[in-house]
């Protein structure tokens, strides 16, 4: 079992839809997540980290993580074709430069 | 400034050819990453600096010799690499604080072993 799973999709839907973007994972010790986007040929953004469980909302986007499930979850809301790229779920047991674990991607394509 | 710029954005290279790859951030980050990443996969780590020490080698093989001449900077030096090599390279910069609050990646090297 990988330690992070993330639905490959691709996933597509229509402009202004919500769209949901899941990872799940083992590692119980994990305690910081993070969402990455990526343009093709580009190198990732982050979109939003959060600590423990609980959400975080950044204008359009909301992260929710729980732990007790050990999932976490990326939403959008009125989704845009400028949307469409690849999100990138991380995740870390520490803060400071200690090693992060990414999920393998979810491709989203927000169709006009 | 808020960016990591990487050089060249674009590299091919020979088998037997030495190349160097360049990383500048001035965020005052003490933490820098190089990461590869193959089509359609994550990124992986290669080698992270913190305060411009070596702190973590994720057993990357010797033809990949990294280096920070300053807190700003970062290289990676290759020689003799094989196709196989061929990917886009990222670098990464952090705080080095208590809490992880998220790296920023440059646009990447695209490398391309022939």
């Amino acid at each position: 079992q990988k330690e992070v799973e993330q639905d490959p999709g691709p996933l597509s839907v229509p402009e202004g839809a919500i769209v949901s973007l899941n990872c799940t994972y083992s590692n119980s010790a994990f305690q910081y997540f993070m969402w990455y986007r990526q343009y093709s040929r580009k190198g990732p953004e982050l979109l939003m980290y959060t600590y423990s469980s609980g959400n975080k909302e950044d204008g359009r986007f909301t992260a929710q993580v729980d732990k007790s499930s050990k999932y976490i979850s990326l939403f959008i809301r009125d989704s845009q074709p400028s949307d469409s790229a690849t999100y990138l779920c991380a995740m870390s047991e520490t803060g400071g430069y200690q090693k992060v674990t990414f999920g393998t991607g979810t491709k989203l394509q927000v169709i006009p | 400034d808020t960016e990591v710029t990487q050089t060249p954005k674009h590299l091919v290279m020979g088998m037997t050819n030495k190349k160097s790859l360049k990383c500048e951030q001035h965020m005052g980050h003490r933490a820098m990453y190089w990461y590869k990443q193959k089509a359609k996969k994550p990124p992986e780590l290669m080698f992270v600096y913190s305060y411009e020490k070596l702190s973590i080698n994720e057993s990357v093989p010797s033809r990949f010799s990294p280096e920070c001449p300053n807190s700003s900077l970062l290289n990676l030096h290759l020689h003799a690499l094989q196709p196989e090599d061929s990917a886009l390279y990222l670098c990464a910069s952090s705080q080095d604080g208590a809490r992880q609050e998220g790296y920023t990646f440059g646009s990447g090297t695209r490398l391309t072993v022939v």
